[in-house]
């Protein structure tokens, strides 16, 4: 079964950085894109990263280019995203999520994470 | 960028009611959208990928349909645990957008 296990949340201060992982297993993960979408207390999901299988190709949201950086190590089926420069609004439940990518669009995110909180506060 | 826009944003349903939540995105993704149904607390979970094809071990009571810029998610006889929220997401263009979610809750 294909499965996806974050770790990594916690609470950080304004301008602090963190970094989030996210451990595959049941499914050849060097395979697929991988994403992050957040999701804000009481809010709905925004994207937040996406990365190619080779990580060739990096794409981010507005709201986080600059500060946060998407990487992968297809040798240990582990994703990551290194959060910097950290403010208030950056606070929410943080999900990888697996992406099945064509050459002109997506077939949907079938595989997440658990999630994970980051509350950045003072 | 896309922008998605969702209607209604909550809707009161009954057990064994037709439900349908509308979809729009401003500019055409062609074929390239996905639903997802979340329940409170956990994980969204993939329901419609492709507009219209039905992800693996979904119930038959969920279909997709559109193409363009508008697209709707029929659940044709609500079940008690379908009561959740719904996101439409476009997946042509980077970056990727959500709709804002369309609430369905018990009548």
């Amino acid at each position: 079964e294909a499965q996806l296990v974050q770790s990594g949340g916690g609470l950080v201060k304004p301008g602090g950085s963190l970094r989030l992982s996210c451990a595959a297993s049941g499914f050849t993960f060097g395979r697929y894109s991988m994403n992050w979408v957040r999701q804000a207390p009481g809010k709905g999901l925004e994207w937040v990263s996406v990365i190619s299988s080779t990580s060739s190709n990096k794409y981010y949201g507005d709201s986080v280019k600059g500060r946060f950086t998407v990487s992968r190590d297809n040798a240990k089926n582990s994703l990551y995203l290194q959060m910097n420069s950290l403010r208030a609004e950056d606070t929410a439940v943080y999900y990888c999520a697996r992406d099945d990518i064509t050459m002109v669009g997506g077939l949907g995110m079938d595989v997440w994470g658990q999630g994970t909180t980051v509350t950045v506060s003072s | 960028d896309i922008q998605m826009t969702q209607s209604p944003s909550s809707v009161s349903a009954s057990v064994g009611d037709r439900v349908t939540i509308t979809c729009r995105a401003s500019q055409d993704v062609n074929t390239w959208l996905a639903w997802y149904q979340q329940r409170p607390g956990k994980a969204p979970n993939l329901l419609i990928y492709a507009a219209s094809s039905l992800q693996s071990g979904v119930p038959s009571r969920f279909s997709g349909s559109g193409s363009g810029t508008y697209f709707t998610l029929t659940i044709s006889s609500l079940q008690p645990e379908d009561f959740a929220t719904y996101y439409c997401q476009q997946a042509y263009r980077f970056p990727r957008t959500f709709g804002p979610g369309t609430k369905v809750d018990i009548k």
